[in-house]
């Protein structure tokens, strides 16, 4: 039962461009969404988060969206540069519960 | 600043034998916790802890066990590796705030044969 999913375990975007990483998930109490970015051979980093009150959160070149209703959310990258080139993790935790739920990773190239 | 050490970065083990994955943080975090990670999936919670002396199990614990007797050490113990358990092990720790970010180490990848 996989309860955060990423659908596409690679995307392909050119420097400069947009990119648009997307998670769906189907536990309705979950109350707090993240993203962690993974290089290879070392742990994963928090790169940003949004609670289930908000529908947009922005940190710089990193927006979160939610959609509650369908149960979805997106990073979008703007403008995508060669060092985010990475897995990134969406992950999802449940009200005080304090245990993150991981999806199973997208893998992101930046073309120079 | 360390922030979570994981030892050993690399382990072969033989079918049958044991060994203890460690882990150490120096942020005073409540919190504690042990990812896997499989190829091509992401991380899979085995235990975690709320606090000095309470563990419990997450979603795949079985072959596993764990122990806290400190705030800072979670340490994991394999007590008869299998091939199953082939995989990159993470530990991670967070402040006791709903919603906080989890610091991760940079993985124990384990290999059984």
């Amino acid at each position: 039962d996989q309860q955060v999913k990423q659908n596409s375990p690679s995307l392909s975007v050119q420097e400069g461009r947009i990119s648009i990483l997307n998670c769906d998930y189907t536990n309705s109490m979950f109350d707090y969404f993240l993203w962690y970015k993974k290089y290879p051979a070392e742990g994963p980093t928090f790169l940003i988060s949004i609670s289930s009150i908000k529908d947009k959160n922005e940190d710089g070149r990193f927006t979160v969206f939610l959609n509650k209703s369908a149960k979805h959310l997106s990073l979008h990258i703007v403008p995508s540069q060669p060092g985010d080139s990475a897995v990134y993790f969406c992950a999802a935790s449940d009200q005080g519960a304090q245990k993150l739920v991981f999806g199973q990773g997208t893998r992101l190239t930046i073309n120079p | 600043n360390a922030g979570v050490t994981q030892t050993p970065k690399f382990r072969i083990l033989k079918i049958g034998q044991s060994m203890t994955l460690q882990c150490t943080q120096d942020m005073n975090h409540n919190y504690m916790y042990w990812y896997r990670q499989d190829p091509g999936m992401g991380l899979k919670l085995i235990y975690y802890s709320v606090g000095a002396g309470i563990t419990d199990k997450g979603e795949v614990p079985n072959g596993y066990n764990v122990s806290r007797s400190t705030t800072e050490d979670f340490p994991l113990r394999l007590e008869l590796a299998a091939p199953s358990q082939t995989s990159v092990y993470f530990c991670a720790s967070s402040p006791q705030k709903p919603g906080s970010p989890l610091h991760f180490g940079n993985g124990t990848r384990l290999t059984v044969t």
